[in-house]
C-alpha cells in the first residue's frame, strides 16, 4: 500500500484480556518502530526492528508486551493480560533506511487507540 | 541522555498571526533535530529536519525551524498561520544507539481560529 497501515483502529478490552495490534509497513521498509502514545504526551519508543531482527526492545515497558515480525514485514505487538494503565494509542513507524543512517524519515500508521475497561 | 521539551503545551491564534514553538533538546551527539505534525484524524508526519549544514531549515507548508547551537534550541516557525494549520507538533531528536528511533516532545496543540 501507500502508507503504513495498522488494525484494528480502535480495540476495547476488558482488563485482563490479551490483545494483538497488527502492523503493515510500507513494502520493502527495512527498519520498523512501534510507540505507545499516552493521552497528551509524545510517542514513546517501544521496540525496533530490522528486517526480522528485533534490534531494540528497550522501551517495552513490562514482560507482558511482546512484538514480532517473523518475516520481515508485517509486525504484531502483543499485549498479555491487559491493565488499564496499557491505555494508549499504539503507533507503528517504518522506514527505509538499516540502522547508523541518522537523516532518514520514518513513516507513522494512524495508530490503534486501546482502551482497557 | 537525549531529552526534548516543549514549553508550550496548547496554542491558540487566530488566522495570519505567526507562530512560533519552542524546543529545547539535550543531545550528547551528532545534533539531528525533527519536527512533526498530526493533524486531526491523520498520522504522525514529517515537517521538516535538521542534519546539518544551514541552520535555518525550510519545510513543508511554509514552515521553517531554525537550529542556534548556543541555546540548544530548534523552534518552528511560520509568518502567517491559516485555520489548516490546526493541529499538534511534536519536536524530536534521535535515542541512544545504533537504531534510529526518536524521542519525542509532548507535543503543542495549536488551534488556529478563522
Amino acid at each position: 500500500g501507500a502508507g503504513v497501515s495498522q488494525s484494528p483502529r480502535y480495540k476495547v478490552a476488558k482488563r485482563g484480556q490479551d490483545v494483538a495490534l497488527r502492523c503493515d509497513p510500507i513494502s520493502g521498509h527495512v527498519s520498523l518502530f512501534w510507540y505507545q502514545q499516552a493521552l497528551g504526551q509524545g510517542p514513546e519508543f517501544l521496540t525496533y526492528f530490522q528486517n526480522e531482527a528485533q534490534l531494540d526492545k528497550s522501551g517495552l515497558p513490562s514482560d507482558r508486551f511482546f512484538a514480532e515480525r517473523p518475516e520481515g514485514s508485517v509486525s504484531t505487538l502483543k499485549i498479555q493480560r491487559t491493565q488499564q494503565e496499557d491505555s494508549a494509542v499504539y503507533l507503528c513507524a517504518s522506514s527505509l533506511p538499516r540502522t547508523g543512517v541518522r537523516n532518514t524519515e520514518a513513516f507513522f500508521g494512524q495508530g490503534t487507540r486501546l482502551t482497557v475497561v | 541522555a537525549q531529552s526534548v521539551s516543549q514549553h508550550n503545551h496548547h496554542v491558540i491564534l487566530s488566522e495570519a498571526a505567526s507562530l512560533e514553538l519552542g524546543c529545547n533538546y539535550s543531545y550528547g551527539g551528532t545534533v539531528n533535530l525533527f519536527w512533526y505534525v498530526q493533524y486531526p484524524g491523520q498520522h504522525l508526519q514529517l515537517l521538516l529536519k535538521y542534519f546539518s549544514g544551514d541552520p535555518l531549515v525550510k519545510g513543508i507548508k511554509g514552515f521553517e525551524a531554525e537550529f542556534i547551537k548556543s541555546k540548544f534550541s530548534f523552534n518552528l516557525r511560520k509568518p502567517s498561520v491559516q485555520w489548516s494549520d490546526t493541529a499538534e507538533y511534536f519536536c524530536a531528536v534521535p535515542g541512544s544507539g545504533a537504531t534510529n528511533k526518536l524521542i519525542f516532545g509532548t507535543g503543542t496543540l495549536l488551534a488556529v481560529q478563522p
